[in-house]
């Protein structure tokens, strides 16, 4: 079975500009969330999606914003960069059950650098 | 609100010694947590978790963690280090929402031979 993918792997871009990362979930499984992780805020939760509806949010701004398509791959995208987005951003999926305490997997994450 | 404090930035073993992360966790309520940990350009991975069947909780790779509310810990623990252990370890509390995780600051172990 594959795992969580995440493109692309890198990303390089500039303050202003937006950006959209990608994830494609394990098959079968419904529910995506993203976490971003930098070295001083640690890995912080952004959203988190299931059957195309976000269920939960962390603590960002609106320039932060996500969607889930039917075939549960999701995209995360960051309008108006600013140099502190700079990031890891983290996508895990799991089956999106009613146990709030499932099993995340995680892929390997987007570097995102803003210059 | 819910919150997991890791107690070491950094721990240093060397390989065949036991390995101790400690976290101490704030909850209101029953919490759910769990032990994460991530190799270098490499995403989490779920080491275990307690949901509370049972306060000693067995994961992968030889490691185990055990919950005491008295002591509001949720310390990692490993018998004799290997050096594919050297990573970060992530303590996690879920936060009341679908997969909604509150991550600890992490944990640096290096494992010297």
């Amino acid at each position: 079975k594959a795992g969580v993918t995440q493109t692309p792997r890198y990303l390089i871009k500039t303050r202003g500009q937006q950006v959209t990362l990608s994830c494609s979930p394990i098959s079968g499984h419904r529910s995506v969330s993203w976490y971003q992780q930098t070295p001083g805020q640690g890995l912080q939760f952004l959203f988190e999606y299931f059957s195309e509806t976000q269920r939960n949010k962390g603590n960002f701004p609106g320039r932060f914003s996500g969607r889930q398509f039917s075939n549960s791959r999701s995209e995360m995208n960051v309008s108006t960069l600013e140099l502190g987005d700079s990031a890891l951003y983290l996508c895990a999926s799991s089956s999106g059950g009613a146990a709030l305490n499932e099993k995340l997997f995680f892929g390997s994450g987007t570097q995102l650098s803003v210059l | 609100a819910q919150s997991v404090t890791q107690l070491d930035s950094h721990v240093s073993v060397s390989e065949g010694t036991p390995v101790l992360l400690r976290c101490n966790y704030s909850s209101s309520y029953s919490p759910s947590l769990f032990w994460y940990v991530q190799h270098p350009n490499k995403g989490l991975q779920l080491l275990l978790k307690y949901t509370s069947a049972a306060t000693l909780v067995k994961g992968i790779n030889g490691f185990e963690a055990e919950f005491k509310k008295s002591e509001t810990s949720f310390h990692l623990t490993k018998p004799s280090a290997h050096m594919s252990d050297a990573a970060e370890y992530f303590c996690v509390v879920l936060s009341g929402g679908y997969n909604k995780l509150i991550f600890g600051a992490g944990t640096r172990l290096a494992v010297h031979p």
